[in-house]
């Protein structure tokens, strides 16, 4: 069964600290993994999206990594702002036929001042 | 990139009542996806709409409780029928594009009293 698992749930810190989220997942075969970023009330937004070959990608202060042997991935955000308080979801995608995502449960982002 | 929009973006309903969620993309896309997301947990399929043909349920979720339309390109609804408590979520509307790209709208927030 394809499963996608992060941690931690949620994670408090403080603005201008870096932080590391974490995703391990059994999927197979493996396509890409995504990372979004979903604001409270609102839709999720991509971050960056891995392929097989690609070990790390970066968006402005977010930077994921991708271990395929291992089946993890990390996502690093630097200089955390109150802005990036939000829920980050690893997404990984199966690469048979249609839309096979799997959704990890999100890890819970809060940045005080 | 793709820009979806949702109507309602949100709506407190009766128990017992139909609920029917609109999704216009700015682009032609030929897959279109919805999901749900119950409260602290991440997103569930609900099915595939596709152009031109029957929708495609997950397990778990029906026609006769999920009715979808998919009347051309850009242009999908949701609807949410005989509601209890239990429907309360976020439900989203999704798009794929270039066959990995996926972006989501900004869900509406059901509660059902």
């Amino acid at each position: 069964k394809n499963q996608v698992e992060q941690s931690p749930q949620s994670l408090i810190i403080l603005e201008g600290k870096n932080c590391t989220l974490q995703c391990n997942y059994t999927v197979s075969p493996f396509s890409n993994l995504r990372w979004y970023k979903q604001d409270t009330g609102r839709g999720p937004v991509s971050l960056t999206i891995m392929t097989f070959s690609e070990n790390t990608k970066s968006n402005g202060r977010y930077t994921a990594t991708l271990d395929a042997d291992t089946k993890q991935s990390s996502l690093h955000i630097t200089a955390s702002q109150l802005s990036d308080s939000a829920s980050y979801i690893c997404v990984v995608s199966a690469g048979n036929a249609g839309n096979m995502l799997t959704f990890g449960g999100g890890t819970r982002l809060m940045v005080k001042p | 990139s793709a820009v979806i929009s949702q109507k309602p973006s949100r709506d407190i309903c009766q128990r017992g009542t139909s609920l029917t969620i609109q999704c216009q993309v700015d682009s032609q896309v030929t897959m279109m996806f919805w999901y749900r997301q119950q409260p602290g947990q991440s997103l569930t399929l609900i099915a595939t709409a596709n152009q031109g043909s029957e929708a495609t349920y997950e397990s778990g979720f029906v026609i006769d409780k999920f009715p979808i339309s998919r009347p051309n390109l850009t242009f999908s609804t949701l609807t949410v029928s005989n509601m209890s408590p239990e429907d309360s979520s976020i439900y989203l509307c999704s798009v794929a594009l270039r066959g990995v790209e996926q972006f989501f709208g900004p869900g509406t927030r059901l509660t059902v009293l």
